[in-house]
């Protein structure tokens, strides 16, 4: 059974602060991995995607993958209340191109 | 602008009145998914279509029927819904990456919150 696992949060940061959120996987040959926001009722908001191992940063948002370890990460900058939200890890591996998510993390970000 | 749109958004029915949720993408993507989403198990692929007349099941596919006639389209079908169907759905599309487990990113319609009493 290919999981990605989640830490289970909730996470709860002060305005301004950097969050951390980690998301472990298990199926080797999964490529394409990604992070997606999800506001209560909403659907899930495509926030970063990453390929290669290493760094990538969009803005405030900087995701890293270690493929070695099969663990992938976001971190949010100068956290912001609107940041409040579920952040989804998923990864595709497979020729189905299916997306398998973590349970998501819970973020609160505190003015 | 390009977008992944569902109909109905909220629907309340009875058990065992045929429903179908429709789902269409304006951005000529090859790839469709349905998913559903429950408090505490996440979200949970039900069907998916790699192009035309091609799908296949997901994880939960039970109770449910898909079609893909055009390449904008994917709708949903519950036959016989019943109670347990009650969630959260959402489709998606993507293009199809063309190489073994790559894929470009795939986006959400807005949902469909469907209540079967």
């Amino acid at each position: 059974q290919k999981e990605v696992e989640q830490n289970s949060g909730p996470l709860s940061v002060p305005e301004g602060a950097i969050a951390s959120l980690n998301c472990t996987y298990s199926d080797r040959v999964s490529q394409s991995f990604f992070w997606y926001r999800q506001y209560s009722g909403k659907s899930p908001e495509l926030i970063m995607s990453i390929y290669s191992n290493g760094d990538k940063e969009d803005g405030r948002f900087t995701a890293q993958l270690n493929k070695a370890s099969q663990y992938v990460s976001l971190l949010i900058r100068d956290s912001q209340p609107s940041d409040s939200a579920t952040y989804l890890c998923a990864s595709v591996g497979g020729s189905n191109y299916k997306l398998t998510f973590g349970k998501g993390t819970l973020l609160t970000v505190n003015p | 602008e390009a977008q992944v749109t569902q109909n109905p958004r909220y629907l309340i029915t009875v058990t065992g009145k045929k429903l179908t949720v429709t789902c269409s993408q304006n951005m000529n993507h090859e790839y469709m998914s349905w998913y559903r989403q429950d408090p505490g198990l996440g979200l949970r692929q039900i069907y998916y279509s790699m192009n035309v007349e091609v799908t296949d099941k997901g994880d939960v596919p039970e109770g449910y029927k898909v079609s893909r006639k055009e390449k904008r389209n994917f709708p949903l079908i519950l036959e016989s819904p019943s109670p347990n169907q009650t969630s959260l759905y959402f489709c998606a599309s993507s293009f199809r990456g063309r190489a073994y487990g790559f894929t470009y990113e795939q986006y959400f319609g807005p949902g469909t919150r469907l209540t079967v009493t």
